[in-house]
C-alpha cells in the first residue's frame, strides 16, 4: 500500500504571499489531518478533513484554509504569509470514518516551508 | 484541554546502555497516549500506543512504555539503545472526543558510541 506523500518537499515564500500544500492520504484511509512543526517544537494541530469538510481545528487564524477531494487528497492554503510561518508542514491520514482518538496517523515526509 | 510535557529536550547515551525518556500528560477525562519517532529528513513514524487493558505497551524496535495513570506518565523505555536509534521522539494524547492530537516538544535522543 502507498503512504502518506506530500508536495512539493520545501519551498520558500515571501511575506504576503501565499502558498498552497498537498497532501495524498494512504490507501484506504479518508480522514486528513495538518500539523505544523516549527524548528525545535513538536507538531502543532491546524485542523482535520472527513468527508471533504472541516472536522476540527487547533489554534490558527482563518487565514489557514484547507481542502479535501473526493478521492481524500488535501490541500493546505495559507494566506497572506508571515515570517512566523516558517515551518515544516505535515500531513496524516487516518481511518475509520469518524475519528475517535484511537486511530494511528500515517504521516508524510513533510513540505518546509521558509517565508523570507 | 489536554496536554503533554516532555521533561528532557535532550538524552545523549552510549550505545548498548538502557534509556528512559519521560512523558507526563494532564487531562480531565480519559486518554489515549502515543509515542512517535522522527528520524532526520522524515515524517513521524508510531512507535506504540496505548488504548485501555494492560498499562505495559510494547512497540517496534524494542521500546517499550508504561502507563501509569496516578503520576499521569507515561514513559519510554529501551533496554539497550543502538546508534540507529538517534532521532526525535514525540509523546502525544488525545482525547476519545475531539480530533485534536496533542503532542510534546520532543526529546532528542542521540546514542554515541
Amino acid at each position: 500500500e502507498t503512504g502518506v506523500t506530500q508536495s512539493p518537499t520545501h519551498l520558500i515564500k515571501t511575506r504576503g504571499q501565499q502558498v498552497t500544500l498537498r497532501c495524498s492520504s494512504q490507501s484506504g484511509h479518508n480522514t486528513v489531518s495538518w500539523y505544523q512543526q516549527a524548528l525545535g517544537q513538536g507538531p502543532q494541530f491546524i485542523f482535520q478533513y472527513y468527508r471533504e469538510e472541516e472536522n476540527g481545528r487547533g489554534n490558527f487564524p482563518p487565514r489557514f484554509s484547507g481542502l479535501q477531494f473526493p478521492n481524500y487528497s488535501s490541500e493546505l492554503n495559507v494566506n497572506a504569509l508571515e515570517l512566523d510561518d516558517s515551518a515544516l508542514y505535515l500531513c496524516a491520514s487516518s481511518s475509520p470514518a469518524t475519528y475517535s482518538g484511537a486511530n494511528v496517523l500515517t504521516f508524510g515526509a513533510g513540505s518546509r516551508l521558509t517565508v523570507l | 484541554a489536554q496536554s503533554v510535557t516532555q521533561l528532557d529536550s535532550q538524552v545523549p547515551v552510549f550505545e548498548e546502555a538502557p534509556v528512559e525518556l519521560r512523558c507526563n500528560y494532564s487531562s480531565s477525562v480519559s486518554v489515549y497516549l502515543f509515542w512517535y519517532v522522527q528520524y532526520p529528513n522524515q515524517g513521524l513514524q508510531l512507535l506504540l500506543k496505548y488504548l485501555s487493558g494492560s498499562t505495559l505497551v510494547k512497540g517496534i524496535n524494542g521500546f517499550e512504555a508504561e502507563f501509569n495513570k496516578s503520576q499521569t506518565s507515561f514513559h519510554l523505555r529501551k533496554p539497550s539503545v543502538h546508534i540507529s536509534d538517534t532521532a526525535e521522539y514525540f509523546c502525544a494524547v488525545s482525547d476519545p472526543n475531539n480530533n485534536d492530537m496533542r503532542f510534546g516538544a520532543g526529546t532528542r535522543l542521540t546514542v554515541k558510541p
